[in-house]
């Protein structure tokens, strides 16, 4: 079974810096692009990041290029989000999402909210 | 880059069929994959038909995907429509370079 875990969400200061892991199973890893996915609170889904299977190609919505940084561990399953310069508008629900073919699996969720 | 148009609201009695659309504003629908999500309030969303119009394992037969190329929409129809199914659905396909696009979100209230 496909599992996506989600965690580093939290409170933080505008300006401020976190970093999201995701915590992939139940699939081969490398062989799918991954992708970040966040949801602002009552709005629609927002597409924020993808980076390819081997992690050598990445791509950022215009919003956050420049601040924030995708990575993967091929070797430990993980998938990563660097967010730096956070702003009061990059709070919503991350998600991780699987890409690639066959059917798109989805995490939990995690909190990020950026309040002084 | 393109848009994914969705109405904001449909809805429809229980055991009647519901459809929803998602219009692609530029580019064949057809170019690329058209996904389906399910989002109940306060949870993650969750894929009913990926790849246009494939189920994943565990979702009824009531939910199905097609694509139209004379309207360069998506469709995603709900028959037999439960109280359960009441949710936002979400269309998302992919841009030239492989990134998300997301449609804005369809609020189906059965009533």
């Amino acid at each position: 079974e496909v599992q996506l875990v989600e965690s580093g969400g939290g409170l933080v200061q505008p300006g401020g810096s976190l970093r999201l892991s995701c915590a992939a199973s139940g699939f081969t890893f490398s062989s799918y692009a991954m992708s970040w996915v966040r949801q602002a609170p009552g709005k629609g889904l927002e597409w924020v990041s993808t980076i390819s299977g081997g992690g050598g190609s990445t791509y950022y919505a215009d919003s956050v290029k420049g601040r924030f940084a995708i990575s993967r561990d091929n070797s430990k399953n993980t998938l990563s989000l660097h967010m730096n310069s956070l702003r009061a508008d990059d709070t919503a629900v991350y998600y991780c999402a699987r890409d690639g073919s066959g059917s798109p699996n989805w995490g939990q969720g995690t909190l990020v909210t950026v309040s002084s | 880059n393109f848009m994914l148009t969705q109405p904001h609201s449909v809805s429809e009695s229980p055991g009647k069929t519901v459809t929803i659309s998602c219009t692609r504003s530029s580019g064949s629908i057809a170019s690329n994959y058209v996904q389906w999500y399910q989002q109940r309030p306060g949870s993650a969303p969750t894929t009913v038909i990926y790849e246009d119009n494939q189920r994943p394992s565990g979702v009824p037969d009531r939910f199905s995907g097609s694509i139209d190329s004379s309207s360069n929409s998506a469709s995603l129809t709900i028959s037999g429509l439960k109280t359960e199914d009441e949710a936002d659905y979400y269309c998302q396909s992919y841009d030239s370079s492989n990134q998300r696009v997301f449609g804005g979100g369809t609020k189906l209230t059965v009533l």
